[in-house]
């Protein structure tokens, strides 16, 4: 899991709320990413941000928000609109080398819906 | 477009055979392919990647990896399987004009000791 670090390893939501898991990187990396785990699905990718101040909308980006205001960060919120919050979050960030990009992970968040 | 299959769920092999996890592509490009294991509960650890070069990839912990471009293949393997091998892998690829990569749904492997 290296210099990413997720928290919390587990988070309740009530229905309505909005509730923010937070992803942050030592590793000097500009890009970072926010996926969504279910089972038998692999990952599908919520948003990403390449630089600071930027982010871009991924495959099931409606009912999440994020932000990235520092390199180190990029908090993911779960908003009242996303009706199945329930899954695995897994944040990325990530560094060119080879003339490629390699993601590295963070340990994950499990949200789950009371 | 781009896409990737793992074929199979589930592969099952006995402690000290090899192993074999397979991942077919699809890209309008030139692929960039990776692998990635998960163990329970934790994030999913990078154990190799082919850009361009030689059509065998050595990784960590033993594993490596066959491009194939005729079969469109990326196969995982390593020639004698551990009991701590036993995970959930995953192949990724990301075509030369695209952002992102894009993830199969896995393949759990059991070694059975």
């Amino acid at each position: 899991d290296g210099g990413i670090t997720q928290s919390p390893k587990y988070l309740f939501r009530k229905e309505g709320q909005n509730v923010t898991l937070s992803c942050e990187q030592n590793l000097n990396h500009d890009a970072m990413y926010w996926y969504r785990q279910d089972p038998g699905q692999g990952l599908r990718l919520i948003y990403y941000s390449q630089i600071v101040n930027d982010f871009q909308k991924g495959d099931i980006a409606e009912g999440y928000s994020v932000s990235r205001e520092k390199k180190e960060s990029f908090p993911l919120t779960v908003t009242s609109a996303q009706k199945n919050p329930t899954a695995f979050y897994l944040c990325a960030s990530s560094i060119w080398a080879d003339k490629q990009e390699t993601q590295y992970f963070g340990p994950g968040t499990r949200l789950l819906v009371l | 477009a781009q896409s990737v299959a793992q074929p199979e769920d589930q592969v099952n092999v006995a402690e000290g055979n090899p192993l074999t996890v397979k991942c077919t592509y699809s890209v309008s490009g030139n692929p960039y392919l990776f692998w990635y294991v998960q163990y329970p509960n934790r994030g999913l650890q990078f154990l190799l990647k082919y850009i361009t070069g030689d059509n065998l990839v050595k990784g960590s912990y033993g594993f490596e990896a066959e491009f194939n471009k005729s079969q469109t293949s990326f196969h995982l393997k390593k020639p004698s399987a551990l009991v701590s091998d036993s995970a959930l892998y995953f192949c990724a690829v990301r075509d030369s004009g695209a952002n992102n990569l894009f993830f199969g749904t896995g393949t759990r492997l059991t070694v059975i000791p």
